[in-house]
């Protein structure tokens, strides 16, 4: 069974610093899709990024960063220079192709998230 | 285009009462799933339709039905709600299972009395 952890539930930055926020998934497909949601306090789930397991190359999108590891089944999620508008909960989320009966499935099964406050 | 929107957007019930919370999508997906959001729980799939006339069971499907209506709308009921259903309710809409992006609409908050 897929199962996604992110250990750390809670982290507060002051403005400007960088922060990583840590991504362990495990599955035992070898084609699988890994994503990161943003859910501001407003509530509504905003797509960050998707990445499927056979692209390892890390992604940079303005102050926002992945790292990619499959050695070590990890997709950490970056904010460099870290601002107020960036306090959220974090979710990280994993995908499987196909399930074990062989027909695609689709299951999204997410981490705890990880409440990420930035203070002014 | 509004994309994922769903109905109503706060709901406060007594127990035993029923309710349907209403989820459409103009993405033209074919995929929809519905999943609660408790606290430090992340999200946990309730039922999904993989197309339109399917339907399956998620990670947590007691105490719910759904009906996949048409392509662009996708029901869930509550025949006689429960105080551990209190949770917010997700619609999400997918172009093809297991592959692509799932996008979300705003919620469902639900309180049961």
């Amino acid at each position: 069974a897929q199962k996604v952890t992110q250990a750390q539930t809670e982290i507060s930055v002051v403005e400007k610093e960088d922060v990583t926020l840590d991504c362990v998934y495990e599955t035992r497909d070898t084609t699988y899709y890994l994503f990161w949601y943003k859910q501001p306090p407003s509530g509504e789930l905003v797509f960050l990024i998707r990445r499927n397991s056979f692209d390892e190359q890390n992604e940079i999108s303005g102050r926002y960063s992945w790292n990619f590891q499959k050695s070590t089944s990890s997709f950490n999620f970056t904010i460099t220079a870290s601002q107020v508008v960036d306090s959220a909960v974090y979710f990280c989320a994993l995908s499987e192709a196909y399930n074990a009966g062989g027909t695609s499935y689709g299951k999204l099964t997410f981490g705890q998230g990880t409440i990420l406050t930035v203070h002014p | 285009n509004a994309g994922v929107t769903q109905t109503p957007k706060f709901q406060v019930l007594k127990t035993g009462q029923s309710m349907t919370l209403q989820c459409a999508q103009d993405m033209n997906h074919n995929s929809m799933y519905w999943y609660r959001q408790d606290p430090g729980m992340g999200l946990r799939l309730i039922y999904y339709s993989a197309s339109e006339g399917t339907t399956d069971k998620g990670e947590v499907p007691n105490g719910y039905n759904v009906s996949r209506l048409n392509k662009r709308e996708f029901s869930l009921r509550l025949e006689s709600a429960a105080p551990s259903q209190t949770s917010v309710y997700f619609c999400a809409t997918c172009r093809r299972e297991g592959q692509d992006t799932q996008y979300f609409g705003p919620g469902t908050r639900l309180t049961v009395l």
